[in-house]
């Protein structure tokens, strides 16, 4: 079945970590691919997107995200978290404007 | 640019009660979606909306679910009636289309957490 897979459920981390959370994707043809955050008592916000070019796309906040079509792959990445990065994040993808997301990835940091 | 609205954002109630869900998207936004959050899981959609039309409902429990967006802007969302296993978040989200693929990024609002006793 068509879907969107995040590998990790919870990731603990300390500050100053580097991070890389993954996301695969198994819908074929032509995707738009998004990361999206929640922190805790906030609603979902927009990390960063892919529609084409630069497979590598920066988003807010120092996070940044690499396209790998052959993977199926759009996995997020920060090189050193912060206290307040602790939040949920979702990996999305839009196939025909139809948007999937994927369960989720909670993170942790701790100070 | 004011947010996408939701009320109310926290509701409880009994099993086979009726409950309703106000959304109000951010101004100029044609399309509107509502999604169901279960704990432990992402968002799943429900229905899509362009301005007033439905764009797809296929995930939409049609025996119990239905939503409306009569004038192109504001929208609610009514489950009659309500299951235990409809206890969720309800998010509501707009975007403006944009290109031939849908080049475009949904805003969301804050949801209604919803408790089915």
């Amino acid at each position: 079945a068509q879907s969107v897979s995040q590998h990790n459920h919870h990731v603990i981390l300390s500050e100053a970590a580097s991070l890389e959370l993954g996301c695969n994707y198994s819908y074929g043809g032509t995707v738009n691919l998004f990361w999206y955050v929640q922190y805790p008592g906030q609603h979902l916000q927009l990390l960063l997107k892919y529609f084409s070019g630069d497979p590598l796309v920066k988003g807010i906040k120092g996070f940044e995200a690499e396209f790998i079509k052959s993977k199926f792959s759009f996995n997020l990445r920060k090189p050193s978290v912060q206290w307040s990065d602790t939040a949920e994040y979702f990996c999305a993808v839009t196939v025909n404007n139809d948007m999937r997301f994927g369960a989720g990835t909670r993170l942790t940091v701790k100070p | 640019e004011a947010g996408v609205a939701q009320s109310p954002r926290y509701k409880i109630i009994e099993k086979r009660q009726s409950v309703a869900f106000w959304c109000n998207p951010i101004s100029g936004h044609a399309t509107l979606y509502w999604y169901q959050q279960i704990l432990g899981q992402g968002p799943k959609l429900l229905i899509q909306f362009q301005n007033n039309g439905v764009v797809d409902d296929s995930q939409l429990p049609k025996d119990r679910f239905s939503a409306e967006r009569l004038k192109g802007v504001d929208s609610t969302l009514k489950i009659q009636p309500a299951k235990l296993e409809d206890s969720a978040v309800y998010l509501c989200a707009s975007s403006r289309v944009s290109g031939l693929r849908g080049h475009y990024e949904q805003y969301f609002g804050p949801g209604t957490r919803l408790t089915v006793t």
